[in-house]
């Protein structure tokens, strides 16, 4: 079946370091993928998407690129900004439907 | 154009009661899906229609119901409340070209408390 694990929160980070959330998949025939942010009190904004193997996506400095021999699609950032403090979900499309198959978010605080 | 929109956007309701939630799509969508998100179970996949027919459904009971109407508005049921069920509930709208993918717009989320 489908799913996808993604690295626990909370994360604390101070502004200007470096962010990496890590997220893994499980997946039949061949997803697509994608990250998500969730701000307080919002629902969820769409943050990038790789549709085939070794993509990169990328937007507001996060990248990700989807990587089918180990399966994972991270999320990195050089440098974070309080802005940037929100939730992120991982989560991949099956190539059958619309079906999202959705991590359980990571929860992530950016202090000045 | 406008986004996805849902009302009501809070609701307090007592157990045993039933709740309809609705959901305004993107103009032109005609996939709308619904997830449940709560802090301890995170984002689950309630249900999905496309063109009135229900297309996908996640794992929920029966009390969890859904329709969808010929201008692809949506609306969920939940019937016979029980105090699990308070969570936020999302709805998203896509496009569905018939591509591999289809990037899927949130609205802004219904929060839902059962006491």
């Amino acid at each position: 079946g489908n799913s996808v694990t993604q690295m626990e929160g909370p994360v604390t980070l101070s502004e200007e370091a470096f962010l990496t959330i890590n997220c893994t998949y499980t997946a039949t025939g061949y997803p697509s993928l994608f990250w998500y942010v969730q701000y307080p009190g919002e629902g969820l904004q769409l943050l990038l998407k790789a549709t085939k193997a070794d993509d990169k996506g990328s937007n507001k400095g996060f990248e990700a690129t989807y990587r089918k021999e180990t399966t994972s699609f991270h999320l990195e950032k050089g440098s974070v900004q309080v802005s940037d403090s929100a939730v992120y979900f991982c989560a991949l499309s099956s190539n059958t439907g619309n079906q999202f198959y959705f991590g359980t978010g990571t929860s992530l605080t950016v202090i000045p | 154009k406008a986004g996805v929109t849902q009302t009501p956007r809070y609701l307090i309701k007592t157990r045993g009661q039933q709740v309809t939630l609705s959901c305004s799509p993107i103009s032109g969508h005609r996939s709308v899906s619904w997830y449940q998100q709560t802090p301890g179970q995170g984002l689950q996949f309630l249900f999905e229609y496309f063109s009135e027919t229900q297309r996908n459904k996640g794992n929920f009971p029966g009390r969890f119901s859904g329709r969808q109407f010929s201008n692809s508005r949506s609306e969920m049921n939940v019937s016979t409340l029980e105090l699990g069920d308070s969570a936020l509930y999302l709805c998203a709208s896509s496009f569905d070209s018939g591509r591999s993918y289809n990037e899927q717009f949130f609205g802004p989320g219904t929060r839902l408390t059962v006491l």
